[in-house]
Formats: structure tokens, sequence, C-alpha cells
């Protein structure tokens, strides 16, 4: 069974104060590694995918890294509005037919 | 052009009450994933459709549950009978393909409250 294990559950920041959240997974045979940014009352909404050990995307302020065993994603001199909560999720060789499964998100708060 | 539509947004339903999920996929997308998202839990898989197939329900409930997508119109989910366990939030997916890692986007969701 495919597992994600996100740390820290909370996180508050100063702004500009750059940090890093983690997503640990367990899949066999991973196809891809997703990031979602959740503000509150609102749907997920998609940030970047990942493929392979190795890779790393950039978004603005958001940076993303995957190993063979775990995803960061860096948040360089965060705004207020980058305060909200962040999904990772994997699809596996075994979940199904592009299921995905979700870790239970970290919430990030930033202060100005 | 317009992301995945849900409605309603919010629903209440008293015990024992049937309750109707709509969803609307993007457009050109033709295939619709059902998540559930309770309170301090994260989100959860519950069924996969494309045009008038049901391609994986393996997260979803065996009784009192059921999901459509038909030819035509939105995709439904339809809960009966429900308890006040049902309340959470459901989301609604969709991608144009149902390839290995096709990125799946969300709707708003539907916050569900049983009284």
């Amino acid at each position: 069974e495919d597992q994600v294990t996100q740390s820290p559950e909370a996180l508050r920041l100063q702004e500009g104060e750059s940090s890093s959240l983690n997503c640990s997974y367990t899949v066999s045979g991973l196809r891809g590694l997703f990031w979602y940014r959740q503000d509150p009352g609102k749907g997920p909404e998609f940030l970047f995918t990942l493929y392979s050990a190795g890779e790393e995307k950039e978004k603005e302020r958001l940076k993303a890294t995957l190993t063979k065993k775990e995803s960061f994603l860096h948040i360089t001199a965060p705004k207020p509005e980058d305060s909200a909560t962040y999904l990772c999720a994997v699809q596996g060789d075994f979940s199904g037919y592009s299921t995905l499964t979700f870790g239970k998100g970290t919430m990030l708060l930033v202060s100005p | 052009n317009a992301g995945v539509m849900q409605n309603p947004r919010h629903l209440v339903r008293r015990r024992g009450q049937e309750a109707r999920l709509r969803c609307s996929p993007m457009k050109g997308h033709s295939h619709v994933y059902w998540y559930r998202q309770l309170p301090e839990e994260g989100l959860k898989f519950m069924v996969y459709l494309q045009k008038e197939n049901i391609i994986d329900e393996s997260g979803m409930p065996k009784e009192r549950f059921s999901a459509e997508f038909p030819k035509e119109g939105p995709s439904i989910l339809r809960i009966q009978q429900v308890v006040r366990g049902d309340s959470a939030a459901y989301f609604c997916a969709s991608s144009p393909l149902a390839e290995s890692t096709d990125t799946q986007y969300f709707g708003p969701g539907t916050r569900l409250t049983v009284l």
C-alpha cells in the first residue's frame, strides 16, 4: 500500500524566512509525485509533478525536489500570500488506475 | 477555459436523506475522479470514472454510495441514507487522459453537512 507522510504538520514563518517542507513516501514503483496547494474552503491547486529521483522544478518562490524516498518543497523568501496547506501525493504502479495517495499536508502560515 | 465545476458548494442533509453531488470536468477532459476529505485527514480516493464506465471504485464504500458519469451531463456522486459520518468535503478532479502520470485538476469541492 502506498503511503505518504508530510512534515511538519504546521509551519509558521516570518516573511522572507526561507524553509522546506518534507514529503516522505513508500510506493511500489513511483510513477509520479505531485505537489498541490490548498487554500481554506477551496480545492487543491496543482503546482508540480516530479517523475524521477534528481528531478527539480521551480515556480516563483517554490522549488520541488525528489529523491528515491522523499520530496522537498523549498520556499524561498516567502510572502504572506504563500500561506496555505501544501499537499503531497504519489502515484504508484499498484495504486490503481491513476489513483493519487495523499499525505495530510503541511499548513504554512507566513506572517508579515 | 473554465476549470472543474462542482455543485452545490454546500449541502445540508438530515440523517436518512439522499445527497447528490455534481461534477463537470474541464473542457476536453474525459476522466473524472472523486475524493473525500474528512476533518484532520488527507484526501482519500473514492472512485474513477470515464464516460459511461466505472474504472476503479476500490475506495468507495460498498453500501449507500454510487457514482456515474453519463454520456451527456455531469458526473454524479450519490449518497443514500446519509449518516453523520458522511459529513466531509467531496472533491472531484479531472484529467484529459488516463495515462500513468496525467495531472489531475481539482474542483472547489462540495461541503456536505449531515445533521
